[in-house]
């Protein structure tokens, strides 16, 4: 277990605005990951990175950005959110291939 | 992007029975995961392989490493009702690099009837 933390847990926002999701681990793991889940479509990959300075982009990054502030640290930002970004945002930790999920984050774009 | 192949899709059961759930791709994985992904959670990992034709045991949860290396199976012996959940596969094509990311498959959602 990786024991991964996602603040928020819920957050609803409008149209246009900025917002940044944030994800913390404590077990040292060197590679952290953001996914999407929407109903139907499963867990579709962001962003990645495998160090500090190493950021990759995903399946679906258009959209995003993110910031790998420290080994334990992936956070994940819309510049201008809209609607259809309204999804359930989970990051990922792990070494290797096991990766180890954070609780999620409901995020809603009204 | 690609995705496996999950099935079933839901799964309605009465307490007690055994379960059946496989994952099947068109391409060779070098590792396959099993998660269960309980609702407004998280997924957490059930069991991790690595080797073709590798049986592994977590509790009642069984999973199998297909000998093709394109396949992935879970059972679940004697189901309970907090078994209920969606369980999703996922397979990483290996190591180094990008080989990293893991597919996910779409789900199968468990449903127990006590």
């Amino acid at each position: 277990d990786a024991d991964v933390t996602q603040t928020p847990r819920n957050r609803i926002t409008k149209t246009g605005k900025r917002i940044m999701l944030e994800c913390s681990q404590t077990k040292g793991h060197d590679r952290m990951y953001w996914y999407r889940q929407d109903p139907g479509l499963g867990l579709q990959l962001i962003y990645y990175s495998f160090d500090v300075k190493d950021i990759n982009k995903g399946e679906i990054s258009d959209g995003y950005s993110v910031s790998r502030q420290a080994q334990a640290k992936f956070s994940l930002s819309l510049e201008s959110a809209i609607p259809n970004q309204t999804a359930l945002y989970f990051c990922a930790a792990g070494t290797g291939n096991e990766q180890y999920f954070g609780p999620g984050t409901r995020l809603t774009v009204t | 992007g690609q995705q496996l192949n999950q099935s079933p899709q839901s799964m309605f059961i009465q307490e007690g029975e055994d379960v059946s759930m496989n994952c099947t791709s068109s391409s060779i994985f070098n590792t396959w995961l099993w998660y269960k992904q309980d609702p407004g959670e998280g997924p957490v990992l059930l069991i991790a392989l690595y080797k073709a034709g590798e049986l592994t045991s977590n509790g009642r949860l069984t999973a199998q490493f297909g000998i093709t290396r394109k396949d992935s199976f879970l059972n679940i012996s004697a189901s309970i009702p907090s078994d209920v959940g969606i369980y999703f596969c996922a397979g990483a094509k290996g190591s180094g690099g990008s080989n990293y990311k893991l597919t996910f498959g779409k789900g199968t959602l468990l449903t127990v009837n006590p």
